[in-house]
């Protein structure tokens, strides 16, 4: 069956490293993937989008690719802070003639002191 | 300011009893849906709305109407709400792209619900 995988278990880094976060998907190749990041209790916030024919994007400190032979989304977190601690969810169109986004279980990020 | 609103954020209630929990967006958003989270299963969608008197069954809708009579407005209906719908409930909406591609997904802050 069509799915999508994040990494269920909590990323732990100390502050200043990179994060990298991990969204592979299986089957269907998506027009667009999505990330978002929520804090417990809140709606998720939108943070990035990328294209299929994209194969990497960059806002700030945060940076996507997109490996459509993978199958696979890298999401990273340069100079990661304790502000950056959250949950981090991909989305993407998981059947073909659609664009309407799936959401992985998403990973925590947890950024040390 | 951008923003979805739902209403109740909190709410107790028992089995049986017919709530609605609502939702509203001042973007002029055509595409509306609403999920449900709940641990270790991640965002679910129960119901999605690609404009006014069009909606269409998500991946959990058991249980669960909804209806799309004004664009701004898409509330969610427990007719008769179990405990296994005790949960977290979120909606979003985000405009259309080319080809009707969802876009950027506003969410509201989220509605918790308990059914004893």
């Amino acid at each position: 069956s069509q799915k999508i995988e994040q990494n269920s278990e909590a990323l732990n880094i100390q502050e200043g490293k990179t994060a990298t976060l991990t969204c592979n998907y299986t089957n269907y190749s998506p027009a667009y993937l999505q990330w978002y990041r929520q804090d417990p209790g809140r709606g998720p916030v939108f943070l990035l989008l990328i294209r299929e024919n994209e194969k990497e994007k960059r806002k700030e400190r945060l940076k996507v690719t997109f490996d459509t032979t993978l199958k696979q989304s890298l999401f990273h977190i340069t100079a990661s802070q304790p502000a950056d601690s959250a949950t981090y969810l991909c989305a993407l169109p998981l059947s073909g003639g659609s664009y309407i986004p799936t959401f992985g279980r998403g990973t925590s990020l947890i950024v040390h002191p | 300011e951008a923003q979805v609103t739902q209403n109740p954020r909190y709410l107790i209630t028992v089995t049986g009893k017919k709530l609605t929990v609502t939702c509203s967006q001042n973007m002029n958003h055509e595409y509306m849906s609403w999920y449900r989270q709940d641990p270790g299963l991640g965002l679910r969608q129960i119901y999605y709305s690609m404009n006014v008197e069009v909606t269409d069954k998500g991946d959990v809708p058991e249980g669960y109407k909804v209806s799309r009579k004004e664009k701004r407005n898409f509330p969610l209906i427990l007719e008769s709400p179990s405990p296994n719908q005790t949960s977290l409930y979120f909606c979003a909406s985000s405009g259309l792209g080319l080809a009707g591609a969802v876009g950027e997904l506003f969410f509201g802050e989220g509605s918790r619900l308990t059914v004893l």
